[in-house]
């Protein structure tokens, strides 16, 4: 079957630095996405990984192996506004995403 | 620039009682239209998606129907509710390309009663 992990909840302190992991398990895989989506709202896209390596965006970055069926998402110099779910998706043969429960970010001060 | 725009943002609706949500994007052409429901903390499950006009795959079966009536316009239906579809909706787009991103309209909390 399909599936996608990632722990239901963490918690950070602003400024630091957090990492959000995901593993997943598809038939076929073409592609990680990772979204972000604050309480309330739509979920909104973060990044995509479809090579082996890190993607860097500003404060975040996005990493993928391929082989290990492992990505995650790095949040550098948390800010209050960074509390929120993120969600991890994977692309599986028929470009359809797979979504992962997500993950409830904690920042406290 | 591309928009979505899903109305109501918000719904109240009886056991029982008929749903038409409505989903419509804009500044863009033929592109992949999907619902999602996203139960309380919980993930998205995709309920349909259409590749063009009047074209509808089901994912899940239920008492839910989808329909395509244009091309920018992706609408969700039930002719009786039930509890259980209580829930946040979520069209979402993609452009035609298989390796494109989908972008998520606003959504529809949904509470029956």
């Amino acid at each position: 079957g399909q599936n996608i992990d990632q722990p239901t909840e963490m918690t950070a302190t602003e400024g630091a630095i957090v990492q959000i992991n995901c593993t997943y398990q598809t038939s076929g895989f073409n592609g990680l996405f990772w979204y972000q989506q604050h309480a309330g709202e739509a979920p909104t896209f973060l990044s995509y990984n479809v090579l082996d390596g890190l993607e860097e965006k500003g404060r975040f970055s996005s990493f993928l192996s391929r082989s290990k069926g492992y990505s995650y998402l790095l949040l550098k110099e948390l800010q209050m506004k960074d509390s929120a779910s993120y969600l991890c998706a994977a692309s599986d043969s028929n470009y359809q995403l797979i979504w992962g429960a997500g993950t409830k970010l904690i920042i406290k001060p | 620039s591309q928009t979505i725009h899903q109305w109501p943002a918000t719904l109240v609706q009886p056991v029982g009682s008929p749903l038409s949500l409505e989903c419509t994007v804009e500044g863009t052409s033929n592109p992949n239209l999907y619902w999602y429901r996203q139960a309380a903390g919980r993930g998205l499950q995709l309920l349909f998606y259409s590749v063009g006009i009047g074209q509808i795959s089901s994912e899940v079966p239920q008492n839910l129907s989808a329909s395509r009536p244009q091309d920018r316009q992706f609408i969700l239906s039930s002719k009786k509710l039930l509890l259980s579809d209580s829930g946040f909706y979520l069209c979402a787009w993609k452009g035609g390309g298989e390796w494109e991103t989908q972008y998520f309209g606003p959504g529809t909390r949904l509470l029956v009663l």
